[in-house]
């Protein structure tokens, strides 16, 4: 089946230490978004690609950087990951206009 | 810009019973509305969404909503709760202003079906 996939679905780092987060598709979407999501609060929208176009928001932190190195993957690099970064991270893709995201499950960060 | 509200944090319904989550929004021009679910630790899960047509939109799991231009709301509605429809419920609008690319969420309602 055509999905959305994120690995690994649980992160534990430590402070300061950089992590990666990954994301593939299987659905040829164009759009690839990242949200941060916590405790049970609106999933924060941090950046997203059309295409290789990047979209950074603005209130997105320095710290947040992305790649999307083909259609299928995109990855979420946090630097310099700090206590307040610890969330969930939902990778999402999306097509036309008239379509709805198609979420991933998930990567819950734990930073210690 | 766009927004979306849900004026409920939280709804308790008892099982058998209908329920309603609410959601009103503020767009300019067309709406483009959408309703996700979210289980515990997993990703949001697409309900049914409003695009034109039929005020009367069906979607996943029985859930149905009510798109109401002139109250600018967007209900999502389930005839008959069930114990495992106990979840968050977010809504959310595409935002047309910004090539249509962005969504803009809700701040979510957990709903609690009681048995």
């Amino acid at each position: 089946d055509a999905m959305v996939i994120q690995n690994p679905r649980y992160q534990v780092t430590q402070f300061g230490k950089p992590v990666t987060l990954s994301c593939s598709q299987t659905l040829n979407h164009n759009v690839m978004y990242w949200y941060q999501q916590k405790s049970s609060q609106a999933p924060k929208l941090l950046f997203h690609y059309y295409d290789k176009d990047f979209n950074n928001e603005a209130d997105t932190p320095d710290n947040f950087q992305s790649r999307r190195p083909n259609t299928s993957f995109c990855f979420l690099d946090i630097r310099s990951p700090g206590l307040g970064d610890a969330a969930m991270y939902l990778c999402a893709t999306g097509g036309s206009s008239y379509n709805e995201q198609f979420f991933g499950p998930g990567t819950r960060l734990t930073v210690l | 810009a766009q927004s979306v509200a849900q004026p409920e944090d939280q709804v308790n319904v008892a099982e058998g019973n209908p329920l309603t989550v609410k959601c009103t929004y503020s767009v300019s021009g067309n709406p483009y509305l959408f309703w996700y679910v979210q289980y515990p630790n997993r990703g949001l899960q697409f309900l049914l969404k409003y695009i034109t047509g039929d005020n009367l939109v069906k979607g996943s799991y029985g859930f149905e909503a009510e798109f109401n231009k002139s109250q600018t709301s967007f209900h999502l509605k389930k005839p008959s709760a069930l114990v495992s429809d106990s979840a968050l419920y977010f809504c959310a609008v595409r935002d047309m202003e910004n090539y249509g690319q962005n969504f803009v969420f809700g701040p979510g309602t957990r709903l609690s079906v009681l048995p």
